[in-house]
């Protein structure tokens, strides 16, 4: 099916180890974000990327890596996890951009202990 | 800098009642809106947008106008049900930025 898939769907991690989060979508679109989505504060973007070997910073980016080598792949990396980071994680890819909407994964769960 | 302000939840309903979720937004320039909507455990779904002034959005049965006098783009529905129990987000994109930015989501509960 076409869409946005994200792994793992859950994820606990302790403080100080490190792991990627996982994101592909298979409608070639060129705009990817992470966003990650906290009680109170809706979605709070991290980094995006607008096509292949390009990202850039969002509005909270600190504690989180990205690279773009292909159209399909977006992995976000947590370099060394602290309890701040325990959020809701989403991937979200678009065509052209946002005017267009963009199609959502179904989320990543991590708890940082 | 962007911001949307939304109404706070959770909204608690019964089913055929009308709908209102508030929302507001600050922005330079001319932002398109848009209406997206979590349904429990899942992503994120476009609901409707809006690209201009007073432009309608509509999808589903939901509503919403785009007002550039008074800032706003107020989600209504004429009769809900059940099935409409998720949160609502309010997100607005000034035009060159790549990026949405959300309002903190309305939870909306409708009950038989």
């Amino acid at each position: 099916n076409a869409g946005v898939t994200q792994t793992p769907k859950f994820q606990v991690l302790k403080t100080g180890q490190s792991m990627t989060l996982q994101c592909a979508q298979d409608m070639n679109h060129e705009y990817m974000s992470w966003y990650r989505q906290d009680p109170g504060m809706g979605l709070r973007l991290i980094h995006y990327s607008v096509g292949a070997g390009i990202t850039d910073q969002g509005e909270v980016p600190n504690g989180y890596n990205v690279s773009r080598s292909t159209t399909e792949d977006f992995p976000l990396r947590l370099l060394s996890a602290a309890p701040s980071q325990t959020s809701v994680y989403f991937c979200a890819s678009t065509a052209r951009g946002p005017e267009d909407g963009y199609t959502f994964g179904s989320g990543t769960r991590l708890t940082v202990v | 800098g962007d911001s949307v302000t939304q109404m706070e939840g959770p909204v608690t309903l019964s089913e055929e009642a009308f709908l209102t979720i508030n929302c507001t937004y600050t922005a330079t320039g001319y932002p398109s809106l848009f209406w997206y909507v979590q349904y429990p455990g899942e992503g994120l779904q476009l609901l409707l947008k809006a690209t201009k002034a007073d432009d309608k959005g509509s999808n589903k049965g939901f509503e919403a106008t785009y007002r550039k006098e008074t800032t706003s783009f107020h989600l209504e529905k004429g009769s809900v049900q059940v099935s409409d129990s998720a949160v609502y987000f309010c997100a607005l994109n000034s035009g060159g930025y790549n990026k949405l930015i959300f309002g903190a989501g309305t939870r909306l509960a409708v009950h038989p």
